[in-house]
């Protein structure tokens, strides 16, 4: 099983600040297949990022995903009122799918 | 588009069987596609736990094999989720979700509204 540490557990940040998330894999992650999801206070989680750095439907371009092998990045370029969140990793490289424990982006 | 929605009891007791149901909408399970289980308890992380694809295969969380089944039931267009001897540790909101694409292990980008079940006597 592959554990995903994020870090850190909370982001607090400004509208307009960079943020920078970060995703850690106990041992490599198959080329493309780290994903992100955006969930808010009550709400369904939402997939924003797939295959590494691709983004889902009608997530806009201030988000960005990079990495590999065991490290990842979820950068959101400037923050946005509604970008307050908080976002999990997944891996889905080996099953079974995990999970990181979450980063909350507060202001 | 395709929609999901769950349901079922919000409260078991300990020891007993959760029973949970997600209905499909927009989409024929016939047609087949991977369908999936995720939780998570209060204020934490998610879990998956497990994938079916309509012909019977099944993918579980290895956490939870023993006590864990999904099924689909393609005349109703619906999939379920048993979860035998429960405990408080499996409080939690449950969602069916599907996968981008129709492989066992992908991303989930249609979720279900989610169902909180609370295990307490």
């Amino acid at each position: 099983e592959i554990l995903l540490t994020q870090s850190p557990g909370t982001l607090s940040l400004s509208p307009g600040e960079r943020a920078t998330l970060s995703c850690r894999a106990s041992q490599s992650v198959r080329s493309s297949h780290l994903a992100w999801y955006q969930q808010k206070p009550g709400q369904v989680p939402r997939l924003v990022i797939y295959g590494d750095s691709t983004r889902a439907t009608g997530i806009p371009d201030r988000f960005s995903g990079s990495g590999s092998g065991t490290d990842f990045t979820l950068t959101i370029s400037r923050l946005e009122p509604e970008d307050f969140a908080v976002y999990f990793c997944q891996q889905y490289s080996i099953l079974p799918l995990t999970f990181g424990g979450g980063t909350k982006v507060e202001i | 588009q395709v929609q999901l929605q769950e349901s079922g009891p919000g409260l078991v007791k300990p020891s007993e069987t959760l029973s949970l149901t997600c209905a499909v909408s927009g989409y024929s399970l016939s047609n087949g596609f991977f369908w999936g289980w995720i939780r998570q308890p209060p204020g934490k992380g998610l879990e998956w736990v497990g994938t079916v694809y309509p012909t019977g295969n099944t993918y579980y969380n290895p956490s939870l094999k023993s006590r864990v089944t999904i099924s689909v039931d393609t005349s109703k267009n619906q999939f379920s989720l048993r979860l035998s001897s429960v405990t408080a540790a499996d409080t939690a909101v449950y969602y069916c979700a599907r996968p981008r694409i129709s492989v066992a292990n992908n991303p989930f980008d249609i979720w279900g509204q989610g169902t909180m079940v609370t295990v307490s006597s």
